[in-house]
């Protein structure tokens, strides 16, 4: 079974510019978390999906940020304009949306290396 | 912000059992313990999970104080590929939808040969 891929791996943009972000998750997995961990900070939540609604985005830095996961699968999450305090790392996760079970585990992406020159 | 408190690094010798601490002094009843760790370069991964009593599984043991102020993962026999970051999550877990994981800034183990 495939794990959480994301895309790209790497981006290298320049300060003012728009960058998108693609996160798959599991097959199956009604729970979508965006974080991100910025140079020498702690890892740190942005938002969270239950199929496609939004369930808590109060992690996201500003309205810069705009994330999508229309029909309940894959998420974008965009990032316009871009600025510097923005480079790091984006990770996504997913986990079973189960009712009447508690989440046990979040699946974690590798990753996607953002840096803004 | 992070509810935990943990050593910011350690060292262990190859094969030998790495006993990681954590400090959880305000834990409310219904939440849980949660460990991750991150390897360099990678996603954080799930070790290991519990509420008040002590869990084993195939990657570690979790050890929780009677009062649950406290816990102590344990890595029974650790190898290289053990290095990383070991995160002390504490979290309320519904039977809901799932809820976010708040990172503090982890244990570095360091594991040689």
């Amino acid at each position: 079974e495939a794990g959480v891929t994301q895309f790209p791996s790497h981006s290298v943009i320049e300060k003012g510019q728009t960058v998108t972000l693609r996160c798959d998750p599991i097959s199956g997995h009604d729970n979508l978390y965006w974080y991100r961990r910025v140079m020498g900070k702690e890892i740190k939540f942005l938002l969270h999906f239950v199929k496609e609604s939004k369930q808590d985005e109060s992690g996201m830095p500003n309205n810069r940020f705009l994330a999508e996961r229309t029909g309940g699968t894959y998420s974008t999450l965009k990032v316009q304009p871009a600025e510097l305090e923005d480079s790091g790392v984006y990770f996504c996760a997913s986990s079973q949306g189960i009712i009447g079970r508690r989440e046990v585990e979040q699946f974690f992406g590798p990753g996607t290396r953002l840096t803004v020159l | 912000d992070a509810k935990t408190t943990q050593p910011p690094s350690m060292d262990c010798a190859e094969g030998r059992a790495a006993n990681l601490p954590c400090n959880h002094s305000t834990i409310s009843g219904n939440e849980y313990v949660y460990w991750y760790r991150q390897i360099h370069s990678q996603g954080p991964q799930y070790i290991i999970h519990g509420l008040k009593n002590n869990e084993t599984n195939e990657m570690a043991s979790l050890i929780i104080t009677e009062d649950r102020k406290s816990s102590t993962l344990i890595l029974p026999h650790a190898t290289l590929r053990d290095t990383a970051v070991y995160y002390c999550i504490v979290r309320v877990s519904t039977p809901m939808a799932g809820t976010a994981l708040i990172f503090g800034k982890g244990t570095t183990l360091s594991v040689s040969s």
